[in-house]
Order: structure tokens, then sequence, then C-alpha cells
């Protein structure tokens, strides 16, 4: 069954730094979701991505973050200069269409020093 | 916007009885409510959904209630096993494609062997 896959699983970075999260949705997917989920607490969504443009955004995507699918395949989530209150676990999720299951990746988990 | 909240926090049962997870949503616009099961570390995965056209569904031992006039729905878990024990969430979504989901704050489930 397909998934969908992110990379790296884990990461460290200075606080100030940039960092990309890549995710590869299922393949005939076309809604892309980002979500993050600090330790012990809920998932909370980030932005949905449709068409090559940003459908809908939370008030937590600010303009330190940005998405974009950079080919067919990949979507990526770029932290222009990480803070310490980004570290969390952060979840790719793509799904077929309207009212369709959303199916997450297994995350990466990004700590902020 | 939407806001979901899920109660309890730790449910604690005996193997074989039964367990109940409530939420209730605050925007009656609202009308896809899925479940997610998240396993320590582990991405969350879907392990039932409801559309606000239907007020029940059921899947082997695992239902899902829907009450649209009180806004609140409800995950019943039946003949509980150990593997069932994990952190149970709920969602609710406008249900379009780009909507992203808002989750609960997560039921810790315990399975008492």
């Amino acid at each position: 069954e397909p998934e969908v896959t992110q990379t790296p699983s884990h990461q460290v970075t200075q606080m100030g730094q940039e960092v990309i999260l890549r995710c590869v949705p299922i393949s005939n997917h076309l809604y892309f979701y980002w979500y993050r989920q600090i330790l012990g607490q809920k998932v909370e969504f980030l932005v949905s991505f449709y068409n090559n443009e940003i459908s809908e955004k939370s008030e937590i995507f600010d303009d330190q973050f940005s998405v974009e699918r950079p080919d067919g395949s990949n979507f990526t989530l770029k932290i222009r200069s990480t803070k310490l209150e980004d570290s969390a676990m952060y979840f790719c999720a793509s799904s077929a269409g309207q009212s369709q299951t959303q199916y997450f990746g297994p995350g990466t988990r990004l700590l902020v020093l | 916007g939407e806001n979901v909240e899920q109660h309890p926090s730790t449910l604690s049962v005996q193997e074989g009885d039964s367990a109940v997870i409530k939420c209730t949503y605050s925007d009656s616009a609202s009308n896809y409510f899925p479940w997610y099961k998240q396993e320590l570390g582990k991405r969350p995965q879907l392990i039932i959904d409801i559309r606000s056209n239907v007020g029940e569904k059921k899947d082997q031992r695992i239902a899902v209630t829907l009450n649209k006039t009180a806004k609140h729905f409800s995950l019943h878990i039946t003949e509980t096993q150990p593997e069932d024990s994990a952190v149970y969430f709920c969602a609710a979504s406008l249900g379009g494609g780009a909507d992203g989901l808002t989750f609960g704050k997560g039921t810790h489930l315990i399975i008492q062997p």
C-alpha cells in the first residue's frame, strides 16, 4: 500500500538556521498538508497546498515558513530562521480529493538548539 | 475558527471492556470527522471517519456516532485488546480537499490486562 514518506527522520539545528523538511506524498494525491506536533501535545494544522499554490494556512504559518513543490514528487517545508519553539514533530499528509482521508507520513523530529 | 474539545485525556479500561471517547466541535459548518490512532513515536493513522450525512458508522470493534445538533461525536471501541493501547485523536474539518484538520488534544487509552 502506498505511503507518504518524509526525510530526514530527525534533524538538529542551531537557532537562526534554515531547515528544509522533505515529503513525498502518495503519487496520485492532489492535496498536500503540513502539520506539527509539539511533544505531548495535539497535532496542529500549518498549511494546505493544491494546484501548486497554498490553499489554506493557519496562524502558526507565518512569514518564516514557506512550502514548495519543486518537482512532480517532492513537497517541502522551509523554516527560514528557526526558533527554539519550532522544535516539534512535523508531519506531511496527502489526500486524493475533497472529503478524502488525509494520510500522514512518519514525521520529521526537529530539534532547535 | 474551529475548536475541538476531547475527553477524557486518559482512559484506563480492563481488557475486554468497552472504551468511549467524546469530542465536541464549535463550527456548525464542519462536516467531516476522522479519528486517528497514534502509537508512541509513530504517525497518526486513520481508524474510522464519519461525514455529517450519517449518524453512525461501524467497522468491526470500532464505531463512531455523530450528533450534529449537539455538535458532538464519539468513538466506541468494544472488546478492547492490549494493542488498542495508544493515543486517540478526534478531528473536525469543513470537508473540502484544502481544509486542514482541527484536532482534539488526544486521549491516552490504556488497556489493563
